[in-house]
């Protein structure tokens, strides 16, 4: 049964690109949830969607956005580049029917801005 | 891979010791706790969690304690072993939403 997969693994951009992020949620999940973890600290939550909505928004700026697709899959887009978005995003899934339970977390994508 | 550790608390234990890695919570309101253990390169795993209305949780070889006045959780990992070195984060989820909230992390290091 494979878990949460991301791509890519990494990538480098420049400063004012923008970045596309993939996320495939583990089998029998259907919430996807976005978090970006700077380097040596917790991470920080993006947003959340579920039903091809975004549900809940963390304190991030509107180039940030994402989408949902039919089939549960996730991305993340980030316009307008800056350096200090330069940072592991990670893609978490959970079923949606245990609010807050089964969370299972992707390796990540490794983005770094210059 | 690029290490998530930079700039976090560390906990330098031997091989066999029992480790304690503690976390202050920052609302009230939360009422489920999980403890992630993160390595290099990879993304959080869960290991153990508690609701609430405990004050204590066990596991296999851990044990996760609940002090709601103090908003304080612990995690306790008996006989640590070097597989055991990694970076440790607590995160809350407050009642009514599903997002985690993670605390600052603390970093592992189990030596031979």
């Amino acid at each position: 049964d494979a878990g949460v997969t991301q791509s890519p693994t990494h990538l480098i951009k420049t400063r004012g690109q923008q970045v596309t992020l993939r996320c495939s949620p583990k089998s029998g999940h259907d919430t996807v949830s976005w978090y970006q973890q700077a380097l040596g600290q917790g991470p920080q939550f993006i947003f959340q969607y579920y039903e091809e909505e975004e549900r809940q928004r963390g304190n991030f700026p509107d180039r940030f956005s994402g989408h949902q697709f039919p089939n549960y899959s996730s991305e993340l887009n980030v316009n307008a580049l800056l350096l200090g978005d330069s940072a592991l995003y990670l893609c978490a899934s959970s079923p949606q029917r245990r609010s807050g339970y089964g969370y299972t977390f992707g390796s990540g994508t490794r983005l770094t801005v210059v | 891979g690029e290490s998530v550790g930079l700039h976090l608390p560390t906990l330098s234990v031997q091989e066999g010791d029992n480790s304690i890695i503690n976390c202050a919570y920052s609302n009230s309101a939360s009422d489920y706790f999980i403890w992630y253990k993160q390595e290099s390169g990879k993304g959080p795993q869960f290991i153990i969690d508690i609701r609430s209305n405990m004050d204590k949780r066990q596991g296999q070889r851990v044990t996760v304690l609940l002090n709601k006045t103090v908003k304080h959780l612990s995690l306790q990992i008996a006989a640590t072993q070097p597989g055991d070195s990694a970076v440790y984060f607590c995160a809350e989820i407050s009642t009514g939403y599903s997002t985690l909230t993670f605390g600052k992390g603390t970093m592992l290091l189990v030596s031979p």
